[in-house]
């Protein structure tokens, strides 16, 4: 079963604007981590945050976690056209070996 | 070096036939992972290998799905008599040693269609 709620479900900016996704779970966790996948296939790791961090920083990419109300944001800067994809957040729960992904959010990028 | 590959890449079958997907991850990694993306379901954590530990098998729906991973290296997970709602695309996922903080590398990916 799906942990993840994301929101919105679909997002469609203009080159160059901000993109912001938003990522809210059930359980404790141990990490969350940020997914991108093209064309409905393999999905490439974009980001980490532990569950003891806040804020976290890479390239174009901020995610914010927030453990008491059990969300998650990522932020894409600058967006480009190339960023056109699905992002989905994984949780990896206290205790288990293993990714919980929420429902993604196919995100557009208009040139 | 070489990813997460995966054959076949496409799958059509009948109803009630068996299925074999397999899994080559990258090389070194000791933990892999099986995960199932369907419309209805989204992506669903399958199984769990880790060196020569157990696997958790938590994530399987039924019993007619097994998998198994030979010599710590190729991964074939195997469906039996196939159903309609089995149809998804079936993810393979690898990582260096299966620590909670490892990023996981996924596969293209089987796309499995049962008429």
């Amino acid at each position: 079963s799906q942990q993840g709620e994301e929101d919105p479900q679909a997002l469609s900016i203009q080159e160059g604007e901000n993109a912001t996704m938003n990522c809210s779970y059930k359980t404790s966790i141990n990490n969350l981590q940020w997914y991108r996948q093209n064309s409905g296939r393999g999905l490439v790791h974009l980001i980490l945050i532990r569950s003891n961090e806040r804020e976290k920083h890479s390239g174009r990419l901020r995610v914010t976690l927030d453990t008491s109300k059990k969300s998650s944001s990522l932020l894409i800067t600058a967006s480009r056209a190339a960023d056109t994809a699905s992002y989905f957040c994984a949780t990896v729960p206290w205790g288990a070996q293993k990714l919980v992904f929420g429902q993604g959010t196919r995100l557009t990028i208009n040139p | 070096g070489a990813g997460v590959s995966q054959s076949p890449s496409n799958k059509v079958t009948e109803k009630g036939k068996d299925v074999e997907l397999r899994c080559d991850p990258i090389s070194g990694h000791t933990a892999l992972y099986w995960y199932r993306q369907s419309l209805g379901q989204g992506l669903e954590f399958l199984i769990y290998f880790q060196g020569n530990s157990a696997p958790d098998k938590s994530g399987l729906p039924s019993d007619r799905f097994s998998a198994e991973r030979t010599g710590g290296s190729v991964s074939t997970l195997t469906i039996q008599r196939t159903q309609q709602e089995d149809s998804a695309v079936y993810l393979c996922a690898s990582s260096p040693t299966g620590g909670l903080y490892n990023e996981q590398f996924f596969g293209p990916g089987t796309r499995l269609t049962v008429l």
